[in-house]
């Protein structure tokens, strides 16, 4: 079964402050690493896509990175504004599936 | 920007009532997907559905629930007889490619069974 694991479950950065997120994944053979950001009581917003190790996806501050295994998520100097909750997602290639699954997801704080 | 919209943000219905929760996609989008997040807790899969056909669904998604598309717009999920366990946000997602492309997500729909 496909699993997602995120840390760490919350995070709180003074403006500026540079940090990563971390997602670890099993999964029977990745066919695609999604980020999405989810502010409270709205649907999650699509980030990045990640395919293969190695993959580097940015934007803005955000960069996304992949590995065998996780991937993470880093923010270069964050500002208030990107205070929500950032959801790691996989999708496996097991029987085709299209589902996306999902982590709890690393509620991020950034204070002025 | 296109994007997915869903009605009524929130519906507060009683255990054993039936509820239909709307979704419009964006246009050029093919693909569909209900996901649901019970408060507190991770987004999970419920069903995918393309050309007019359901294409995978997952446990949770029973002999209670199914979904429609009435038009080429709407795309529905009813829930036969809600029970206190479904209280949760239901989103709607539409990918305009099969699989592995990204899915955009509606701001969803609270469903409080009482």
């Amino acid at each position: 079964e496909d699993q997602v694991t995120q840390s760490p479950e919350a995070l709180r950065l003074q403006e500026g402050e540079s940090s990563s997120l971390n997602c670890s994944y099993t999964v029977s053979g990745l066919r695609g690493l999604f980020w999405y950001r989810q502010d409270p009581g709205k649907g999650p917003e699509f980030l990045f896509t990640l395919y293969s190790a190695g993959e580097e996806k940015e934007k803005e501050r955000l960069k996304a990175t992949l590995t065998k295994k996780e991937s993470f998520l880093h923010i270069t100097a964050p500002k208030p504004e990107d205070s929500a909750t950032y959801l790691c997602a996989v999708q496996g290639s097991r029987g085709g599936s299209e589902k996306l699954v999902f982590g709890k997801g690393t509620k991020l704080t950034v204070n002025p | 920007e296109p994007e997915v919209t869903q009605t009524p943000s929130h519906q507060v219905t009683q255990m054993g009532q039936e509820v239909i929760l709307r979704c419009v996609p964006i246009s050029n989008h093919l693909y569909f997907y209900w996901y649901r997040q019970i408060l507190g807790q991770k987004v999970e899969f419920l069903v995918s559905f393309y050309n007019n056909e359901i294409s995978e669904k997952s446990e949770i998604f029973d002999d209670q629930f199914s979904v429609e598309r009435p038009d080429g717009s709407n795309f529905t999920l009813k829930i036969r007889s809600t029970k206190l366990e479904d209280s949760a946000m239901y989103f709607c997602a539409s990918s305009e490619r099969r699989t592995p492309y990204e899915q955009y997500f509606g701001p969803g729909t609270r469903l409080t069974v009482t």
